[in-house]
């Protein structure tokens, strides 16, 4: 079964700084799609980033970016420039048959003035 | 285009009762999911669907149903409400592999 593990319960930065939230899965696919989605306060799911498995380069969004490790089975999410607004529980998800996504446990991201 | 919209918002139940959760999507997207988001975890899939008339049943499928009668619906249906049922519910839907996520409706059941 396909998990996904989010070790920092908790990160804060401040304001302009670069910050990376980690994120580790388990599968034996080869074909497979993670993403980082973003939930602020309002409890809304907003889609940050996503990397196809097949993809070597890592794909950026504008001051977001990921470190994809594909043998290490890693997936971490770099914010630079960080903004008041980037202040979120951070989800990592995999994709996994049928497109059905397998959730982190999220980390609370607090940036500070 | 309004995305997915989910109702009501927020519903306190009684243990026992039985309640339906509206989603809608007006995408015209093939595939909808159910997700439920306890507090302080990660979302899990409840049940989700490829298309009018066809459901499946996710990671915790347990105590609900669901039914898929038009492209557009999807809603879920809770039997005998349980006190372990007090969530957050996210009614999603794709056509790719991009989810659009509704706003949620807060349920809890006392």
């Amino acid at each position: 079964a396909q998990t996904v593990t989010q070790s920092q319960p908790e990160m804060s930065v401040q304001e302009a700084e670069t910050v990376t939230l980690s994120c580790t899965y388990d599968t034996s696919e080869n074909n497979y799609y993670l993403f980082w989605y973003k939930q602020p306060p309002s409890r809304q799911m907003i889609l940050v980033i996503r990397q196809e498995a097949y993809k070597q380069q890592n794909a950026t969004e504008n001051r977001f970016s990921v470190n994809f490790q594909k043998a290490a089975k890693s997936f971490s999410l770099k914010i630079s420039d960080s903004q008041l607004g980037d202040t979120a529980m951070y989800f990592c998800a995999f994709m996994k048959d049928g497109n059905k996504l397998v959730f982190g446990a999220g980390t609370i991201l607090r940036v500070k003035s | 285009n309004a995305g997915v919209t989910q109702t009501p918002k927020f519903r306190i139940l009684k243990i026992g009762q039985s309640m339906t959760l509206q989603c809608t999507q007006d995408m015209n997207h093939n595939y909808m999911y159910w997700y439920r988001q306890d507090p302080g975890m990660g979302l899990k899939l409840i049940y989700y669907s490829v298309g009018a008339g066809i459901t499946d049943k996710g990671e915790v499928p347990n105590g609900y149903n669901v039914s898929r009668s038009t492209t557009e619906d999807f809603p879920l249906r809770l039997e005998l409400a349980a006190p372990s049922q007090t969530s957050v519910y996210f009614c999603a839907s794709s056509y790719s592999k991009e989810q659009y996520f509704g706003p949620g409706t807060r349920l809890t059941v006392t």
